[in-house]
């Protein structure tokens, strides 16, 4: 399988715990991008790495967000004493290295279902 | 404002029917790219279809054709010969390059039933 892969695929946690979640892209992108969508909602932009660098971070991203890539090929996604607003879809998507124009289809991995009671 | 708007929470098309989900989108960019996404209830998010702004003609995929009217500012999916399998989530998503050029803004999505 050469898709994105995503692990845990779900995850139960207590507040104020901590969790990570992992991302593998599709192996020749160099572009890797973290969404978070909730219950009813399209898939809202959380960061975006080229390679191991983390350029884009929205304002979704609070301090409690961590995110890393830091050989350029998997991600981890980490949360800080969660929170039950936390409860959502994270969802990765990778795509290959743009050479020019917007059409760099992102494709994306099956998601980490987090719920924090 | 929204960049993506998809006014149809919900359709239902009887099996072998064609089914139109609309889409319209908001960006004062020139050059962009309009994608739809089909998520099942398993969650992963399935590329469909891509049109891009300067693109001339409307794109196909199969069973997929994207309507794209540019004056309109509409990107609205055509599935023809629908089947059991495409019951599931529809998202229309837009990349333009204002701003950093790289986030995919997504609509609320459209929930697809395939009738037998």
């Amino acid at each position: 399988d050469t898709g994105v892969s995503q692990n845990p695929r779900h995850k139960i946690t207590k507040r104020g715990q901590n969790v990570t979640f992992r991302c593998d892209p599709i192996s020749e992108h160099n572009r890797l991008y973290w969404y978070r969508q909730t219950l009813g909602q399209g898939p809202e932009f959380l960061t975006y790495f080229q390679n191991e660098a983390q350029l884009e971070k929205s304002r979704l991203l609070s301090d409690r967000f961590s995110a890393e890539r830091p050989k350029g090929s998997f991600s981890t996604l980490e949360i800080q004493r969660t929170e039950q607003g936390d409860s959502a879809m994270y969802l990765c998507a990778s795509s290959p290295k743009r050479l020019a124009g917007v059409t760099d289809t992102q494709y994306f991995g099956p998601g980490t279902r987090l719920t924090v009671l | 404002a929204q960049k993506i708007t998809q006014t149809q929470p919900g359709m239902f098309v009887q099996e072998k029917e064609a089914v139109t989900l609309d889409c319209t989108y908001d960006t004062s960019d020139p050059s962009y790219g309009l994608f739809w996404y089909k998520q099942p209830s398993s969650g992963e998010m399935i590329f469909l279809i891509y049109q891009g702004s300067y693109d001339q003609q409307n794109a196909t995929e199969g069973r997929y054709s994207l309507n794209f009217q540019k004056a309109r500012k509409s990107a609205n999916l055509v599935i023809s010969a629908s089947q059991l399998g495409d019951s599931a989530m529809y998202f229309c998503a837009m990349r333009d390059i204002t701003n950093t050029g790289n986030q995919f803004y997504f609509g609320t999505g459209t929930s697809l039933t395939v009738i037998p």
